[in-house]
């Protein structure tokens, strides 16, 4: 199993580009990696997915490098409610399982 | 509203005793999850099901039980075998295509007296 490494906390001014990085240097070629959050006590939320080509949608943007070891999530003008732990998950395919591996995440803090 | 509910929200309970947590899904998904969640600390899956009357075993089953009778439903059974059962739980369901997108109900927090 892939595992991804993210720093455990990062701050970020609010109305700017939050930045948040995840290492995954033993990802597989059919391997995707997923991006959720969680705001306190809440069910996480879906933000982003990709192979390998970066991808966009009204949330965010994902960056990933081109040897796929590592991505990086854009949320390009962070507001407060952006304030929550966010993971990075390389999908795991266990017996055709649609599995996801959480790890600690990185809280982000969006400061006025 | 199409979605995932989760009830109760707050759940409390003494050692001991078995307690049962629902998990509802309107999204017309095959699979549906099972995850746990301590405090400070990332999810773990307690069980898994692609389809009705099939469910898989995650990393963390032990002392809990789960029933797959209808593809909207998805109950986790807490047991007295579970050695520290209080903690967040959350359910989750998806299609069951390989690059499916997991959405997740609101959970429910067990603490157990």
């Amino acid at each position: 199993d892939a595992k991804t490494t993210q720093p455990p906390s990062m701050d970020c001014a609010e109305g700017r580009a939050a930045n948040l990085p995840c290492n995954h240097s033993t990802i597989s070629g059919n391997e995707y990696v997923y991006w959720y959050r969680q705001i306190h006590s809440q069910g996480p939320q879906y933000i982003i997915h990709g192979l390998k080509n970066n991808e966009t949608n009204e949330m965010a943007s994902l960056i990933i490098t081109e040897d796929r070891k590592s991505s990086t999530l854009i949320l390009p003008h962070a507001t407060l409610r952006d304030t929550a732990v966010y993971y990075c998950i390389v999908r795991v395919v266990r017996n055709a399982g649609n599995m996801l591996t959480f790890g600690g995440g990185t809280r982000l803090m969006v400061k006025p | 509203d199409g979605g995932i509910t989760q009830s109760p929200k707050y759940l409390f309970r003494k050692e001991g005793q078995n307690v049962t947590l629902s998990c509802e899904q309107n999204l017309n998904h095959d699979a549906m999850y099972w995850y746990r969640q301590d405090p400070g600390q990332g999810l773990r899956l307690i069980y898994y099901s692609q389809i009705v009357n099939d469910f898989q075993k995650g990393d963390i089953a032990e002392g809990y039980s789960v029933s797959r009778e209808k593809k909207e439903s998805f109950p986790l059974t807490v047991t007295s075998a579970q050695k520290n059962p209080t903690a967040f739980y959350l359910c989750a369901s998806s299609t069951s295509g390989y690059t499916d997108t997991q959405y997740f109900g609101p959970g429910t927090r067990l603490t157990v007296l």
